[in-house]
């Protein structure tokens, strides 16, 4: 059983755009929800985290939009840049990621000049 | 932000024979350690956790006394691969969370290995 579904395998954004890539998840004792950015051959690097108690984390060009009663949650990436061409992971943990994280099966961004 | 360091970055082995990885948190004491494995182009996949001083726990479906964890001292964790088989050729990555601090937890740069 998968607990986090993510949306979509892989997406084609132009330089500029948004890049938008969505989560879903199914236990309700997720208490923390991280996404990741992962280049080939390295070890996954923490962009942004949310937990249930607010509705939207904004750092930088990086944006968490969160809904809760739905059980979804999603990445927005503003004014792409080919450089933020990589693989995403969304994760979900309970207690505040004291027993490890389930990760989604990942997006491939692709920033196109 | 934290580091976590992983060593070595690649092995290559012979079949049957085992390998170890380490993980170490450099700038911060972790009190618990993951290990994860991700084959190609594929998502990880939690194979284990650590905790100081204790046994690990081990995720549905990993071999135990395969795949061995020892978690000696709180910045130090190892994963030893015994009688690898080229099925096991995969990335592995470890993570740590600092002892006292609520949520994030810091990735090392993974370590590949390839059984021959």
């Amino acid at each position: 059983q998968q607990q986090v579904k993510q949306s979509p395998q892989s997406l084609i954004v132009q330089k500029g755009g948004i890049s938008i890539i969505n989560c879903a998840y199914e236990n309700t004792a997720f208490d923390y929800f991280p996404w990741y950015q992962q280049f080939p051959g390295k070890g996954p690097a923490l962009l942004i985290a949310i937990r249930p108690d607010v509705s939207e984390k904004k750092e930088g060009r990086f944006t968490i939009s969160f809904n809760k009663s739905a059980k979804q949650f999603s990445l927005h990436i503003m004014d792409s840049q080919p450089g933020d061409s990589a693989t995403y992971f969304c994760a979900a943990s309970r207690f505040r990621g004291a027993d490890g994280l389930t990760f989604g099966k990942g997006t491939h961004l692709i920033i196109q000049p | 932000g934290a580091v976590v360091s992983q060593h070595p970055s690649r092995v290559i082995c012979k079949s049957g024979t085992s390998v170890k990885i380490e993980c170490r948190s450099l700038d911060f004491q972790a009190t618990t350690m993951f290990w994860y494995r991700q084959f190609p182009k594929q998502s990880l996949m939690l194979m284990a956790t650590s905790n100081e001083g204790s046994k690990a726990t081990y995720e549905q479906g990993v071999e135990k006394d395969k795949f061995l964890i020892n978690h000696a001292s709180l910045t130090l964790s190892t994963l030893t691969v015994t009688s690898a088989h080229p099925e096991d050729s995969s990335f592995y990555i470890c993570s740590a969370k600092p002892a006292g601090v609520g949520g994030e937890l810091f990735f090392g740069e993974g370590s590949r290995l390839t059984v021959l």
